[in-house]
């Protein structure tokens, strides 16, 4: 299947200071990636979907200005944490369709563990 | 709006025998697709079979297959030969068709293996 990166797998940060994640396609290009947050024993919550060449659309209740999503190529997305707080800590996961193959199939990342001290 | 329902919370099985994992779903729509996602502990997930609405026939992949019931709105999951390797949590998820569409997903379950 198609292979999914995230960079970097773990990350501590600062309160206020701002976190960046990066999200490729490796072996695919993706018009259309997806941000998802996690906390511990739960579900995936959509945060945001990216396009690329446009603007990220986002979910209810998601802070576009505190989480800035650019979507500048086939092969990268990437989602800023800005002024991070310790309610920001949490595990963002990506995924990207490849619109070569089963386009219905979305495929994740693995993961960024966040943490905001 | 769509919606997946995971009811079973934990569920636990005996090395080398067979589990299955309840999903339903709501939904108005006569084509999509679903999906069982698994997510071990290294939390990356991992697709582990996907169904077509369309298609009657049930999606087999090795040792996973499924029971999806279209009229009933239920998709379940069943695991023969179950393996250590399975322990993870699972996660049902629905697509609607079409180019910007987002997968739902339920809560997910939480299987354990027995040695």
């Amino acid at each position: 299947g198609a292979v999914v990166s995230q960079h970097p797998s773990r990350v501590i940060c600062k309160s206020g200071t701002s976190v960046k994640i990066e999200c490729r396609s490796l072996d695919f290009q993706a018009t259309t990636m997806f941000w998802y947050r996690q906390f511990p024993k739960q579900s995936l919550m959509l945060m945001a979907t990216s396009n690329e060449g446009s603007k990220a659309t986002y979910e209810q209740g998601v802070e576009k200005d505190k989480f800035l999503i650019n979507h500048a190529s086939l092969t990268l997305s990437t989602l800023t944490v800005t002024s991070a707080h310790p309610e920001d800590s949490s595990f963002y996961i990506c995924s990207a369709r490849d619109p070569q193959g089963e386009q219905e199939t979305q495929y994740f990342g693995p993961g960024t563990r966040l943490l905001v001290l | 709006a769509q919606t997946v329902t995971q009811s079973q919370p934990e569920m636990s099985v005996q090395e080398a025998e067979t589990v299955t994992l309840s999903c339903t779903y709501d939904t108005s729509e006569s084509d999509y697709y679903l999906f069982w996602y698994k997510q071990p502990p290294s939390r990356q997930m991992i697709l582990v079979i996907r169904q077509e609405a369309y298609k009657q026939q049930n999606a087999t992949e090795n040792r996973f297959s499924v029971n999806f019931q279209k009229a009933a709105k239920s998709f379940s999951l069943k695991i023969s030969d179950s393996q250590l390797g399975d322990a993870a949590m699972y996660f049902c998820a629905y697509l609607m068709t079409g180019a910007n569409s987002k997968l739902t997903f339920g809560k997910g379950i939480t299987l354990s293996v027995r040695p």
